[in-house]
């Protein structure tokens, strides 16, 4: 079956300006999560969505970051005046069930490179 | 707050060589710990899992032991093959918290020479 996808998978914009990256999840999955992947690092969580409730946002680095999914399966991924040290890749995961322990599934990213 | 500390790599190896890849944990709670695979060009996937202590995860070969004591989770295959190669990454959820990300580690990269 179809995994999570994620578009565009690769992204260049200048300083300044706005981008926006799409999740689509594993269809029926409750559970979204946003991560950050710099160079060379393990991915960082960013926000989680239990259905379209944004339930944890605080890995959000700033205020130039927002996230919503309103209709509790697509997501988008929305970075204003976006600045070099947001150039890394931007992966989404889907999980079935909320608890914790379940599986994340987990999208091919998108690299977003900042000149 | 929760951390998670692997090896550093890149680790190579010869085809069919014992691997041991280091993981170690701080945590509030009481996490579940999982081992991630980045193969070349592909997304993160689930290698294995364990959720309490003195369980062992297994797939592929690949296992790995839940140790509350020394707080570890330590990645082992008995052969590795050119396959395997790849960038592996320890992760723990915290369910104390009731956070529900995953906290990963910064990755180890294994490179397997024929």
């Amino acid at each position: 079956g179809a995994g999570v996808s994620q578009s565009p998978r690769y992204k260049v914009a200048k300083r300044g300006q706005d981008v926006a990256l799409r999740c689509d999840p594993i269809s029926g999955h409750v559970s979204l999560f946003w991560y950050q992947q710099a160079l060379g690092q393990g991915p960082e969580f960013l926000t989680y969505f239990q259905n379209e409730a944004q339930l944890d946002k605080s890995g959000l680095p700033s205020d130039r970051f927002f996230a919503e999914r309103p209709e509790g399966s697509v997501s988008t991924l929305k970075i204003q005046r976006t600045q070099q040290e947001d150039s890394a890749v931007y992966l989404c995961a889907s999980s079935l069930e909320a608890g914790e322990g379940y599986e994340q599934y987990f999208g091919p990213g998108t690299r977003l490179t900042v000149t | 707050g929760d951390s998670v500390t692997q090896m550093e790599g890149p680790v190579t190896l010869s085809e069919e060589a014992f691997l041991t890849i280091n993981c170690t944990y701080t945590a509030t709670g009481y996490p579940s710990l999982f081992w991630y695979v980045q193969y070349p060009g592909e997304g993160l996937q689930l290698l294995l899992k364990a959720t309490k202590a003195d369980d062992k995860g297994s797939n592929k070969g690949f296992e790995a032991t839940y140790r509350k004591e020394t707080t570890s989770f330590h990645l082992e295959k008995g052969s590795v093959q050119v396959s395997d190669s790849a960038v592996y990454f320890c992760a723990l959820s915290d369910r104390n918290t009731g956070r529900r990300a995953l906290t990963f580690g910064s990755g180890t990269r294994l490179q397997v020479q024929p």
